[in-house]
């Protein structure tokens, strides 16, 4: 079966420091791996995914993410946070072998102060 | 960008009241799906749709629920007699086969009083 965890409920950082978002996954073959950001009463926005290739992935608002295989992890990084980068993350890996659905992570909140 | 288009974004039903939720997938997806997000929580699974019929359901997909898709562009979510726990984020879905486009709604917001 596959399944993502996010470890941390919740990270705070300052604006202006490195931030990372951790997510582990477990998956039977090949991962298909995203994170999705969401802000308060909104929907889910794309931000980036790793299918195959480079092992650091870069995504939209200067979010990149890296894939590691023997860790078996995919976290989410920003050189530098700002306040508007406040929300909740969410890690999900797709399940392409079987009907395609997603499973998400329970979701990290992120909290960016000035 | 083609989208997944839901309405209505949010909507205020009784207990024990029909919903029905709507979405057009995008016009070339195979795949459609329901998610549900209850407040503050994960994304979840409910249901599956392929070729006219459930490929698959989680058990949060009991018999109070059904999904359709009455023409070739709209796909449904009903819920005959809702629960107060049925308030939460629903998030329709549609994807191509295998690893291609998938792409989520922007959610419509049950609340049941």
């Amino acid at each position: 079966a596959q399944s993502v965890a996010q470890p941390e409920d919740q990270v705070n950082v300052a604006e202006g420091n490195p931030l990372t978002v951790k997510c582990t996954y477990s998956v039977s073959g090949n991962p298909y791996l995203f994170w999705y950001v969401q802000y308060p009463n909104r929907g889910l926005q794309f931000l980036l995914k790793y299918i195959t290739g480079d092992n650091l992935v870069k995504g939209s608002y200067g979010f990149e993410a890296e894939f590691n295989k023997s860790q078996t992890s995919f976290h989410l990084k920003k050189p530098s946070a700002l306040v508007s980068d406040s929300a909740l993350y969410f890690c999900a890996v797709r399940d392409i072998s079987y009907f395609n659905k997603f499973y998400f992570g329970s979701g990290t909140k992120l909290n960016v102060k000035p | 960008e083609p989208e997944v288009t839901q309405t209505p974004s949010h909507q205020v039903t009784q207990m024990g009241q029909e919903v029905i939720l709507r979405c057009v997938p995008i016009s070339n997806h195979l795949y459609f799906y329901w998610y549900r997000q209850i407040l503050g929580q994960k994304v979840e699974f409910l249901v599956s749709f392929y070729n006219n019929e459930i490929s698959e359901k989680s058990e949060i997909f009991d018999d109070q629920f059904s999904v359709e898709r009455p023409d070739g562009s709209n796909f449904t979510l009903k819920i005959r007699s809702t629960k107060l726990e049925d308030s939460a984020m629903y998030f329709c879905a549609s994807s191509e086969t295998g690893a291609g486009g998938y792409t989520f709604g922007s959610g419509t917001r049950l609340t049941v009083v």
